[in-house]
């Protein structure tokens, strides 16, 4: 049983550069989750997903966009990479009824923007 | 919007001593209390949660209080073991307009041996 899977787990990026960081589960979550981890602080929500074909802006969604073809699979898309994004950027799910109340977190991917 | 405090940001105890983090929160129309374990290099772990309704919730040697009308929850750790040396995170949901977690900024507590 894997959970919840990042990859990669270390990314470096040039300004500029787009990307793509991956994000699977395999207990069939409803609910799917992208935060980022910044030094000294507390996870902050970027965007989510309530069902294939559903997303939303969390608090923090500039300079990042979602899809989610499937139940599986929830990618994150970097546009254009600044440094401002250098971060730890953690998937997360959880099942029906606890909507942004994470069960579940993969191990991260730890981006660095030059 | 909603606002999560926690202290102490570091703490250290003896093997077999107790460990108590603290939380204050600021929108009364949050309702859930995650409490995460966070190992270097993993991602964070839920270890235990408390909804607005219950004021206690113990799991083995954790357990969490809260207190709605103080608007402050606790983590404790009782007899604690090295391998609970970690960053623990504690996170309020405020089922208003913003319906998302918002977390404290995290405790480091070593368990020395």
């Amino acid at each position: 049983n894997a959970g919840v899977t990042q990859t990669p787990k270390f990314q470096v990026l040039k300004t500029g550069q787009s990307m793509t960081l991956q994000c699977a589960q395999d207990m069939n979550h409803e609910y799917m989750s992208w935060y980022r981890q910044d030094p000294g602080m507390g996870l902050r929500l970027i965007h989510y997903s309530v069902g294939a074909g559903i997303t939303d802006q969390g608090e923090v969604p500039n300079g990042y966009n979602v899809s989610r073809s499937t139940t599986e699979d929830f990618p994150l898309r970097l546009l254009s990479a600044a440094p401002s994004q250098t971060s730890v950027y953690f998937c997360a799910s959880s099942y029906s009824g606890q909507l942004n109340q994470p069960q579940h977190f993969g191990d991260g991917t730890r981006l660095s923007i030059l | 919007g909603e606002n999560v405090e926690q202290h102490p940001s570091t703490l250290s105890v003896q093997e077999g001593d107790s460990a108590v983090i603290k939380c204050t929160y600021s929108d009364s129309a949050s309702n859930y209390f995650p409490w995460y374990k966070q190992e270097l290099g993993k991602g964070p772990q839920l270890i235990i949660d408390i909804r607005s309704n219950v004021g206690e919730k113990k799991d083995q040697r954790i357990a969490v209080t809260l207190n709605k009308t103080a608007k402050h929850f606790s983590l404790h750790i009782t007899e604690t073991q090295p391998e609970d040396s970690a960053v623990y995170f504690c996170a309020a949901f405020s089922s208003g307009s913003a319906r998302q977690l918002t977390f404290g900024s995290g405790t480091q507590l070593t368990v020395l041996p």
